[in-house]
Order: C-alpha cells, then structure tokens, then sequence
C-alpha cells in the first residue's frame, strides 16, 4: 500500500457525461500527478500539481481539467465523455517539490469505463 | 525529446529461471533519473528504484538487480531465480527535463509471465 487513495475505484458512466475522480496524496506529500493508462496509448502524464499550483501539464485534453485543494487532495474532472476516454486513471504524489528528483507513488487508480 | 524503449513485450520463464528485461531511453538531459515500476494483476503500479544520471553503480536488492550503462544509454533489470508472484507488467520510466518538473515518461512495458 503506497498510502496514495484514490475513488472510485470503478466508474462506468455514458458518453457525453461528466465524472470526477478524487485523489488523496500520501501524508506529507505537497506534489500529486495524474496519469492515463490506455491499451493503444499505454501510459501518459497529464498533469502536475505542486502544493496547489499547476507546475506541468503533459498531452491533456482541454475536456479534462484538474486542480488541487488546500488539503492537498486533487480531483480530475473528465466532461464530454467520448469511448476513447475509457482508461485507468491513476495519481501519484511525491514528497518533494515536484523536481525531476523527486519518486512518485502511485495510487491504485480508477477504472473508467465509457459506455 | 525524451523517450523510453521496452523491446520486449513479453517474456515467458519457468520458475527459478533468471530472466532480464530490457529498457533504452533517449534524452538531451544531462541529469535525469531512471525508475522501473511493477504492476501486477492487481493493477497498481509499485516503484521498484530509482536511479540518476550521475550514478553508475549497479544495484541489488534481493533478488532484484539494475544494470545502469549511461554509454548505451541502457538500464536494464534482472530478476535471479523467478518466482511465480515475479508475474506482472514492469515499467522503466525517465524523468528529466530542462523544466525541471516530475513527469515520468514511461516504455510500453514488459509483461513477464513466470510458471511454475
């Protein structure tokens, strides 16, 4: 157990919908990290957040956005569903300050699946 | 731009055989960093080691060792003795950059199949 939480663990939901998945870092961890994992695409940063700012964003998709809360959690919002979208979401958090250094634990992601 | 390479899509071994998995990667950077992670049927990824640009020295951790060899730009991962829990996809990433930032750039990964 990487003490990264993630929920839901599954989620099935239709085109055209809107989810959010929540992500709760480690204790301590200022940097949380979203990434996709696809069969054709395998796995894709798509965004960074350090202490609640934005510090890199990778090939997201301008239907996705994200943020982080002062507790430090973060939540992916993925709107406009399309079948494609249908991955493993996963997040991450590191200690330091979201630096090439830093080593990343992931959660156990969340299964999406677009119908 | 960084890249990452798992030749090997698959590899199957039989128990207590030793096997190696290979990673290639491309960057410009001169400091970087070289992970390999494991994702077993569960489905979590689990951080295995992390190594930098500036140290050269292999490592063993049990059963586990990395073979780190900046020259073919290669960091590869061997596993002595297999054992059946060894089954699971594994990924070699790279982080690096001159933005300075975490994202990890991953291979396609590895699967690796030990049977009994």
């Amino acid at each position: 157990d990487s003490g990264v939480t993630q929920t839901p663990k599954h989620l099935i939901t239709a085109t055209g919908q809107r989810v959010t998945l929540r992500c709760s870092p480690r204790s301590g961890d200022l940097s949380v990290y979203w990434y996709q994992q696809s069969l054709d695409q395998g796995l894709q940063f798509l965004i960074q957040y350090y202490n609640g700012e934005e510090r890199a964003k990778g090939n997201i998709l301008e239907r996705f956005s994200a943020q982080q809360f002062p507790d430090l959690h973060s939540e992916l919002n993925l709107s406009s569903l399309e079948l494609g979208d249908s991955a493993l979401y996963f997040c991450a958090s590191s200690s330091g300050t979201g630096a090439v250094t830093d080593t990343q634990y992931f959660g156990p992601g969340t299964r999406l699946t677009v119908l | 731009a960084q890249k990452v390479t798992q030749a090997q899509t698959e590899i199957s071994v039989v128990e207590k055989e030793d096997v190696t998995l290979d990673c290639v990667y491309e960057t410009r950077d001169t400091t970087y960093y070289l992970f390999w992670y494991k994702q077993p049927p569960s489905g979590e990824l689990v951080f295995l080691i992390r190594r930098n640009s500036f140290d050269e020295q292999n490592e063993i951790s049990g059963r586990y060792s990395w073979n780190f060899q900046k020259s073919t730009s290669s960091f590869n991962f061997t596993i002595t003795a297999s054992q059946v829990v060894d089954s699971a996809v594994y990924f070699c990433a790279l982080s690096g950059g001159s933005s300075n930032t975490g994202k990890l750039i991953f291979g396609q990964g590895t699967t690796l199949q030990v049977k009994p």
